[in-house]
C-alpha cells in the first residue's frame, strides 16, 4: 500500500459544478498538506498549503484536512474549463529535520463547457 | 520572471550518453529539490540541497546520477550512461525553509527522452 492514495480519474464534470478531489494517507506523522495543479507537460503549481486539521479557503478553492480519518479534500466551486488539469495532493512531516513531501499520483479533472 | 527556471525544457538523447540539466531557483530560497515524474505518477523525490550542502538522497538516485549546487545558487543534475528507464520529466523545486514551513515552488521541468 502506498503512503498516499489518490484516484487517478479522469473526473469529468460540467462547467459550474462543485468538484471534490480526495486523498487518503497512512503515515500519521504527516502534518503539512498541499494541493498542486499541473497542466499537461508543465510543472506543478502550488494551490493550497495547510497545517494539521481544519479548513482553508482561497477564492473558489477550499482545502479540508481530517487527520483522524487520514483524509484530505480539495473542493472547487463554480468549476471552469480552465480548471481542467491534474490535481496532485502532497503531504509531509518532520523526518530527520526535513519535510520532504510525498505526492499522490494525481487526479485528472476535465471540466467541459 | 522570478520563478524557478529549468534548462533545457526538452532533451532527446541516445542510450549510453550523458546529459546535464540546470535549475535556477527563486533567488532568496535556500533549499533546492530534484524530483522525477513519469506519466500518470506524482513527482518522486531524488535529492535536495540546503544552500550548497546536499542533505538527502533518495534510494532512487543511482550512482549514475549526480547533483551539485555550487555556491548555493543554481543546481545541475547529471545522468551518466543514460538508460531508456531514465526517460521522465525532471522537476526542480525551491523553498525558503523556516520553522515548520516548507512550501515548494516548482519549475517547468526538463523532459528527457532516451532512445
Amino acid at each position: 500500500q502506498k503512503e498516499v492514495e489518490q484516484d487517478p480519474g479522469p473526473l469529468s464534470v460540467p462547467e459550474g459544478a462543485i468538484v471534490s478531489l480526495n486523498c487518503t494517507y497512512s503515515n500519521s506523522a504527516f502534518q503539512y498538506f498541499m494541493w498542486y495543479r499541473q497542466y499537461s507537460r508543465k510543472g506543478p503549481e502550488l494551490l493550497m498549503y495547510t497545517y494539521s486539521s481544519g479548513n482553508k479557503e482561497d477564492g473558489r478553492f477550499t482545502a479540508q484536512v481530517d487527520k483522524s480519518s487520514k483524509y484530505i479534500s480539495l473542493f472547487i466551486r463554480d468549476s471552469q474549463p480552465s480548471d481542467s488539469a491534474t490535481y496532485l495532493c502532497a503531504m509531509s512531516g518532520r523526518t530527520g529535520g526535513s519535510y520532504i513531501p510525498t505526492f499522490g499520483r494525481g487526479t485528472s479533472l476535465i471540466v467541459h463547457p | 520572471d522570478t520563478g524557478v527556471s529549468q534548462n533545457p525544457r526538452h532533451k532527446i538523447t541516445k542510450r549510453g550518453q550523458n546529459v546535464t540539466f540546470r535549475c535556477d531557483p527563486i533567488s532568496e530560497h535556500n533549499r533546492l529539490y530534484w524530483y522525477r515524474q513519469t506519466l500518470g505518477q506524482g513527482p518522486e523525490f531524488l535529492t535536495y540541497f540546503q544552500n550548497e550542502a546536499q542533505l538527502e538522497k533518495s534510494r532512487l538516485l543511482s550512482d549514475r546520477f549526480s547533483a551539485e549546487r555550487p555556491k548555493g545558487s543554481f543546481s545541475t543534475l547529471e545522468i551518466q550512461r543514460t538508460e531508456q528507464g531514465d526517460s521522465a520529466m525532471y522537476l526542480c523545486a525551491s523553498s525558503l525553509v523556516s520553522v515548520g514551513n516548507n512550501e515548494q515552488f516548482f519549475g517547468p521541468g526538463t523532459r528527457l527522452t532516451v532512445l
